[in-house]
């Protein structure tokens, strides 16, 4: 039963316009977000978080929206940069009081910026 | 600041063989943890180490993976035997504490059993 889930392998983009990647959730008890960005050989690396009593958090180029009602959240880039062409993971978040925070990853997007 | 460190690389080895993988976190992170990330899946979470101690190994298959963590520094993961669904990439992630949220993923070691 994945509790997170990124319905879309890949998407293209063309540089300079805007990449929305987008993640669903089934879990009500998540209480954190993140998006990891993994280039190849590489291990992931923390993009940006949210808060679940937040529906926006933004840096620079990147903003992650949270809809709480829709169980939803999304990660807009731009404007969209051949460099940012990787794989995007959506993860979240509950607390345990045995564990502490405990991540559960999507399947991940491919992101290709094209020049 | 020195980043999550694993090896090796890359291990190509046959069923039933044994392997084991090192991972040496961030310097200060109590917390370390262990994924299997499979072509084309997400990281599944197979252990989590609080200092030395065990939190979470729920997800971990018990019958053939072990872990260790013995001076809540550094870590080892072992698979014996292995089996061909075990060809993954493996990540050793560590964190501050168990609170946070962020976690500092090591590249990671490309298993490919045949």
């Amino acid at each position: 039963d994945q509790q997170v889930k990124q319905n879309s392998p890949s998407l293209s983009v063309q540089e300079g316009r805007i990449s929305i990647l987008n993640c669903d959730y089934t879990n009500s008890m998540f209480d954190y977000f993140l998006w990891y960005k993994k280039y190849p050989a590489e291990g992931p690396t923390f993009l940006i978080s949210i808060s679940s009593i937040k529906d926006k958090n933004e840096d620079g180029r990147f903003t992650v929206f949270l809809n709480k009602s829709a169980k939803h959240l999304s990660l807009h880039i731009v404007p969209s940069q051949p460099g940012d062409s990787a794989v995007y993971f959506c993860a979240a978040s509950s607390f345990n009081n045995n564990a502490g925070n405990m991540l559960t990853f999507g399947g991940g997007t491919r992101l290709m910026v094209k020049p | 600041e020195a980043g999550v460190a694993q090896s090796p690389r890359y291990k190509i080895i046959e069923k039933r063989q044994s392997v084991a993988f090192w991972c040496n976190p961030i310097s200060g992170h109590a917390t370390l943890y262990w994924y299997q990330q499979i072509l084309g899946q997400g990281p599944k979470l197979l252990i989590q180490f609080q200092n030395n101690g065990v939190v979470d190994d729920s997800q971990l298959p018990k019958d053939r993976f072990s872990a260790e963590r013995l001076k809540g520094v550094d870590s080892t993961l072992k698979i014996q035997p292995a089996k061909l669904e075990d060809s993954a990439v493996y990540l050793c992630a560590s964190s501050l504490g168990w609170s946070s949220g962020e976690l500092f993923f090591g590249e990671g070691s490309r298993l490919t059993v045949l």
